[in-house]
């Protein structure tokens, strides 16, 4: 199956500054990668996402990169934002049979 | 477009009884619906993936008996957490696909998710 990892765990950043969240995969066969907010004791808000014929994706100040040799993908925010405070999960979905998340990153913004 | 609904939000209740958890998808079809679980502080984790018409497929480690997944309509999956114990304790949160045909949008979407507690 997949196994996704996921870091850092935690990552605080003043505002206004970048952030970036990295993943790995593990099976080749993934094909899609999506990242959701998670704010607390709510369900998952997709923010962004990338396909494997893709290497790059940006909607405003978020943006995904895809490596598909090295199997690593990521996140990166630029000029942050209180309201972007929250957890972030990346994912890899498996020929359409089922997503599999990441650990999560505990996203801080400084004010 | 592509709304799940999930109901309800929370629940509490008492050790050994049993709680169903409902997953709709309002305005589009869904033949697969998954099942997460997530504990605080910690990831989503695949309990099963549910296909209508059909039985479930249930993750290794996760109890096909004591969580009963129905999903009897193409609209409609329900999660029973059967003889339920402290233990299971957690915020359960369904999934559906959507089908990219119809809907051009999210390839997976979310329910609100529902906090059980149980005593």
């Amino acid at each position: 199956g997949e196994n996704v990892e996921q870091h850092p765990s935690t990552l605080s950043v003043q505002e206004g500054d970048s952030a970036v969240i990295k993943c790995t995969y593990s099976d080749s066969a993934s094909n899609y990668f999506p990242w959701y907010k998670q704010e607390l004791g709510k369900r998952p808000q997709l923010i962004i996402d990338i396909r494997s014929n893709v290497g790059e994706k940006k909607d405003q100040r978020i943006a995904v990169t895809l490596n598909k040799t090295a199997k690593h993908f990521s996140l990166h925010i630029t000029e942050t934002q209180p309201e972007d405070s929250a957890v972030y999960f990346c994912a890899a979905f498996l020929r359409r049979e089922k997503l599999t998340f990441g650990t999560g990153t505990r996203l801080t913004i400084i004010p | 477009g592509a709304v799940v609904s999930q109901h309800p939000s929370w629940v509490i209740c008492k050790s050994g009884t049993s709680v169903k958890i409902e997953c709709r998808s309002l305005d589009f079809q869904a033949t697969t619906m998954f099942w997460y679980r997530q504990f605080p502080k910690q990831s989503l984790m695949l309990m099963a993936t549910s296909n209508e018409g059909s039985k479930a497929t249930y993750e290794q480690g996760v109890e096909k008996d004591k969580f009963l997944i129905n999903h009897a309509s193409l609209t409609l999956s329900t999660l029973t957490v059967t003889s339920a114990h402290p233990e299971d304790s957690s915020f359960y949160i369904c999934s559906a696909r959507v089908d990219r045909v119809t809907s051009g949008a999210n390839v997976l979407t979310f329910g609100a998710g529902s906090r059980l507690t149980v005593l």
